[in-house]
């Protein structure tokens, strides 16, 4: 059984375009958490949702837009994509923060713009 | 301010050989958490090992080996008799207790030359 599951796992989008993607935890956890990876391989956290309610913000444009319809769901919205949000998006979740639990991670989803 | 700095971006041994990867960390806390991930060529991002502050103590798994040193803010990972299949970029992460995020380091691409 998977346990944190993102889908798509590849996206190719036009620029300006809007998307989603969508991920699924069946382990219980509270806490979920979309990160994004660079083309340099450097993962910076966007959001942390813990029991439906959004805990951290980091500076991320206002096109990105977190949902999450309860605490096995963290879904991704973005609207008007651009060239550079081309990168890999990761889910993952934790039974409380990250300090006290290990992050168990999605595969992963390959987003790029054209 | 946290901080994770891994100074080497790619490093190449051949199989059998030890290699370590470096992690520097910064933190004001007293109580924080550093961590290690495995990120293999197909892409997942893999849990390796969770240390808090308080626990110096070497770990050792299998051919994985942690050397955690508070005294430099170091928190090095040994491969001894690397394998092909340890190719990958590797991960070293800080959490500072109370705090919902978890910060990467940048990444370390490991290629185990057969």
């Amino acid at each position: 059984d998977t346990a944190v599951s993102q889908t798509p796992k590849y996206l190719v989008t036009q620029m300006g375009n809007d998307k989603s993607i969508k991920c699924e935890q069946n382990l219980g956890h509270d806490t979920m958490y979309w990160y994004k990876q660079d083309s340099k391989k450097f993962l910076k956290i966007m959001f942390s949702y813990n029991n439906k309610e959004l805990i951290i913000n980091e500076t991320v444009p206002n096109r990105f837009s977190p949902k999450s319809p309860d605490k096995a769901h963290l879904n991704l919205h973005i609207n008007s994509l651009e060239l550079g949000d081309s990168a890999v998006y990761f889910c993952a979740s934790s039974q409380d923060g990250p300090e006290n639990e290990k992050l168990f991670f999605g595969s992963g989803t390959q987003l790029s713009v054209l | 301010a946290q901080k994770v700095t891994q100074a080497q971006t790619e490093i190449s041994v051949v199989e059998k050989e030890d290699v370590t990867l470096d992690c520097v960390y910064e933190t004001r806390d007293t109580t924080y958490y550093l961590f290690w991930y495995k990120q293999p060529p197909s892409g997942e991002l893999v849990f390796l090992i969770r240390r808090n502050s308080f626990d110096e103590q070497n770990e050792i798994s299998g051919r994985y080996s942690w050397n955690f040193q508070k005294s430099t803010s170091s928190f090095n990972f040994t491969i001894t008799a690397s394998q092909v299949v340890d190719s990958a970029v590797y991960f070293c992460a800080l959490s500072e207790a109370g705090d919902d995020k978890i910060i990467f380091g940048k990444g370390t691409r490991l290629h185990i030359l057969p």
